[in-house]
């Protein structure tokens, strides 16, 4: 059975606080993602990591930043949270780009206060 | 610019009956299609994909349709059952890129 984990089900962090978020998946995927969902405007790719030590930019990348070490975990970093960072952040594996599916992990629900 | 439009917020349909949902793109590179249903609380979770070579999927109670003149794809869902609740994004992305576009959503209610 397929398994994408994240690190905290539900955030509560002050403006201009650092704050990490962790991804771990056990299915040997190549590739990463990170999304943020918010209502009315769907899922947002963050940033994505086709390998260990890469990574792309997304759509909105601003004010984050990412980490790929090992290959089962992808690290998305608020390098200063604001308030308009609070929003459901959402990981992703798949095993190739473009044409596979992505298994997502149940999401963070981040708040900055 | 939202490159894939659920242009639907929110959908009820009684128990037993169809549900349809609708879904635009506009890049024509787009090649590969997915729809994805998400539950309160948690991630999304894949339902059926359909690629660009064919213009109809099916997998049990559910049928994608494409269509590429049009750039427009449906969801089927027959018969709906209750359980069926919960948003769904459809997603597209190119085989020569990178990265999966997701629609806005929409949240289907079947009511028993």
């Amino acid at each position: 059975d397929v398994k994408v984990t994240q690190s905290s089900r539900y955030l509560v962090k002050r403006t201009g606080e650092k704050v990490f978020l962790e991804c771990v998946q056990d299915m040997d995927h190549e590739n990463m993602f990170w999304y943020r969902q918010d209502p009315g405007l769907g899922l947002r790719l963050i940033y994505f990591s086709y390998d260990v030590k890469m990574k792309e930019k997304g759509d909105i990348p601003e004010g984050y930043s990412v980490s790929r070490e090992k290959k089962e975990r992808f690290s998305l970093i608020l390098e200063s949270a604001s308030t308009n960072q609070t929003s459901m952040y959402l990981c992703a594996s798949s095993s190739y780009l473009g044409g596979a599916e992505q298994y997502f992990g149940p999401g963070t629900r981040l708040t900055v206060t | 610019d939202q490159q894939v439009k659920q242009n639907s917020p929110s959908l009820s349909v009684q128990e037993g009956r169809i549900s349809i949902l609708n879904c635009d793109y506009t890049n024509s590179m787009f090649d590969y299609f997915l729809w994805y249903k998400k539950y309160p609380a948690e991630g999304p979770t894949f339902l059926i994909s359909i690629s660009s070579i064919k213009d109809k999927n099916e997998d049990g109670r559910f049928t994608v349709f494409l269509n590429k003149s049009a750039k427009h794809l449906s969801l089927h869902i027959v018969p709906s059952q209750p359980g069926d609740s919960a948003v769904y994004f459809c997603a597209a992305s190119a085989n020569t890129g990178n990265q999966f576009y997701f629609g806005t959503g929409t949240s289907l209610t079947v009511i028993p």
